[in-house]
Formats: structure tokens, sequence, C-alpha cells
């Protein structure tokens, strides 16, 4: 199975903050990198797809990059309804494979 | 608008089955991967299988091979997922989701049921 890494676990911000969140999968993964955003009690939520694509609903402070192995969710400036857990997923070889979350916090 | 909407929580002794049911509702079905996640506490996400109904066969991770069945019905647009010898460790929230696009597993999932809790205790 591919292995998801992301980092950090945790993250405390603060609103209008810049945050980047980091995900590298053990094998190369091509475009098939997805990122999901979870609050507390409810399903994960759709947020980008195929690296950068933004799924409709989210606004364009949401952005993804990267390629291969490495990749990247920015948030250019922290809203109160952006703190949550996100995740990123591989879809590019079965099972699909997320990686362990990121809980953004408020500091 | 796509709705997935799941059967309720399930309380479950160990070595004893769950079906949960997730129903689609406004948007197409039969073409459509549908999979089956979940998020066990203190655990991070895991896909379990999915399916696409008009091909009819379950696609299963290997390490729930042995214990899960996916199935779907054309004619109620709802698939399912059972899972069987149960043991605490099962004690998760399961979803189903739907992939963005159709045609394969390879895709993200767009639409997701509200989710079902499993729990397993003696």
């Amino acid at each position: 199975d591919i292995q998801m890494t992301q980092s950090p676990s945790s993250l405390s911000a603060s609103i209008g903050d810049r945050v980047t969140i980091t995900c590298r999968a053990s094998e190369s993964i091509s475009v098939y990198l997805n990122w999901y955003q979870q609050k507390p009690g409810k399903a994960p939520k759709l947020l980008i797809y195929t690296v950068s694509s933004l799924q409709s609903g989210f606004p364009s402070r949401f952005s993804g990059s990267g390629s291969g192995t490495d990749f990247a969710l920015t948030i250019s400036s922290l809203q109160p309804e952006d703190f949550a857990t996100y995740y990123c997923q591989q879809s590019y070889s079965s099972p699909q494979t997320f990686g362990q979350g990121t809980k953004l916090e408020m500091k | 608008q796509v709705q997935l909407v799941q059967s309720g929580a399930e309380a479950k002794k160990p070595g004893s089955s769950v079906k949960v049911s997730c129903k689609v509702s406004g948007g197409p079905f039969s073409s459509y991967a549908i999979s089956w996640l979940r998020h066990a506490p203190g655990q991070g996400l895991e896909w379990m299988g999915g399916i696409i109904p008009i091909f009819g066969t379950g696609n299963y991770a290997q390490k729930f091979q042995d214990r899960v069945t996916i199935t779907a019905d054309d004619s109620t647009t709802t698939a399912y997922m059972e899972l069987s010898s149960l043991r605490s460790e099962d004690t998760a929230v399961y979803y189903c989701a739907r992939a963005i696009e159709d045609g394969g597993y390879a895709r993200a999932l767009d639409y997701w049921g509200q989710g079902t809790l499993v729990t397993v205790s003696s």
C-alpha cells in the first residue's frame, strides 16, 4: 500500500495567517492527490482534487500544489470557519490511502 | 443535488456481522464507484473497498478481503457493506462515498454519507 505522511499533525494559527500543510507519498502518485476537510461529528468534505482543482463551494484562499510524491495545501488567509482537520488522500492505486490528518486549531 | 443517506447506528456483539446501507439519490448511480471507508477512534480514515454498480463486483482492500462484502442494488440505487466476524477494533464510524467521476476507483470522493456508528462490545 502507498503510505501518505502528513505534516504537521497539529497546527495552531491565528485568523489571517497563511498556513501550509504538506503531504508526502511513499511512491509517485502522479496527480492523484486529493484533500479533504473534516469538522467534528461530520463527514469529510472534498476540498481539492487532482492536486490543485478547487471543489465547488470552497473559497479561493485554499490552494493545492505538488506532483509525484510531494504535495501541499495552502490557506492564504485563515478564517474562523477553516479550523478543522485536513486529510490528504491518494487515489492513484488501490487501496486508496489517507494521511493521518492535520488538526488546525486557533491560537 | 446528490445525496447519500446511510442506515442508523448499530450495536453488535463480537463475532457477529453488521450490514450498513447507503441510499443514493439525486444523481446517476450505476456507473459511479461507491466506496466504503471507516474512521475508528484515534485512527485515520481507512478505505475498505468499493463497487461500481454496473459491473456488480466489489473491489476490496486486502486488510478486509476476508470479512467484507460490498453489494449494490440498481433498482433501489442503494449500496451495502457487510462486515463479518466483528471485533472490538471494528468500532468506528463507517462512511459511504461516491467518486467524483464515473468509470473507476482512481477518483476523489465528492459526495459522502452522514456516517454510521458501529459499536462492537460484549
